[in-house]
């Protein structure tokens, strides 16, 4: 059975501060995508990493994926309030399997 | 921009009762997904749906759900007769190859009473 885990489940930062979020998976899939939600919303796409080294970067997110290691990363730098929602990142065995997700608050 | 549209974006249901949650997936596309999300959860696979038939089901999806795909443009997930706790809002996913992003519709939110 596929399984993904990820940490922190909370993370509280500070506004300007850089901090990773951790996505661990037990599948050999090459595939790894992050996904946002806010608050009451859909999820919203943020990334597609289709291969091992895969490193893609949008404003202030950027991540990376290491299939050897069943580990992607999604790097905050100098966090804004407006980067506040919960991040998921999701592995692809037979279908999209999601992590717990990392409910990130950026405080002032 | 093409998306995936749902409705309701709420529905309210006695418990037993039978609903039907509808979805027009990206016209494209030819795999679709249910996904559900209880409260401040975790995102749960129900089931995928490809070439007019579930490719895959989860343990959540039992005799009481089923899909269909009755026109070539919607896709419905049915629960037969509601419990509490099938209160959860459902997400429809498309993607226009397998393995590949998948797009989300903005969900309906069930409540059972």
């Amino acid at each position: 059975e596929l399984k993904v885990e990820q940490n922190p489940l909370f993370l509280s930062m500070q506004e300007g501060k850089n901090y990773t979020i951790y996505c661990n998976y037990s599948t050999t899939s090459d595939r790894l995508y992050w996904y946002r939600q806010d608050p009451g919303k859909s999820l919203e796409s943020l990334f597609v990493l289709l291969s091992n080294g895969a490193v893609k970067q949008e404003g202030r997110l950027m991540a990376s994926l290491d299939t050897k290691a069943r580990l992607s990363t999604l790097h905050i730098t100098a966090a804004v309030h407006d980067l506040s929602a919960t991040y998921f990142c999701a592995s692809d065995g037979q279908n999209f399997v999601f992590g717990p997700g990392t409910r990130l608050s950026v405080l002032p | 921009e093409p998306e995936v549209t749902q409705t309701p974006s709420h529905q309210v249901t006695q418990m037993g009762q039978e609903v039907i949650l509808r979805c027009v997936p990206i016209s494209n596309h030819l795999y679709f997904y249910w996904y559900r999300q209880i409260l401040g959860q975790k995102v749960e696979f129900l089931v995928s749906f490809y070439n007019n038939e579930i490719s895959e089901k989860s343990e959540i999806f039992d005799d009481q759900f089923s899909v269909e795909r009755p026109d070539g443009s919607n896709f419905t997930l049915k629960i037969r007769s509601t419990k509490l706790e099938d209160s959860a809002m459902y997400f429809c996913a498309s993607t226009g190859q397998r393995n590949t992003e998948a797009f989300f519709g903005q969900g309906t939110r069930l409540t059972v009473v």
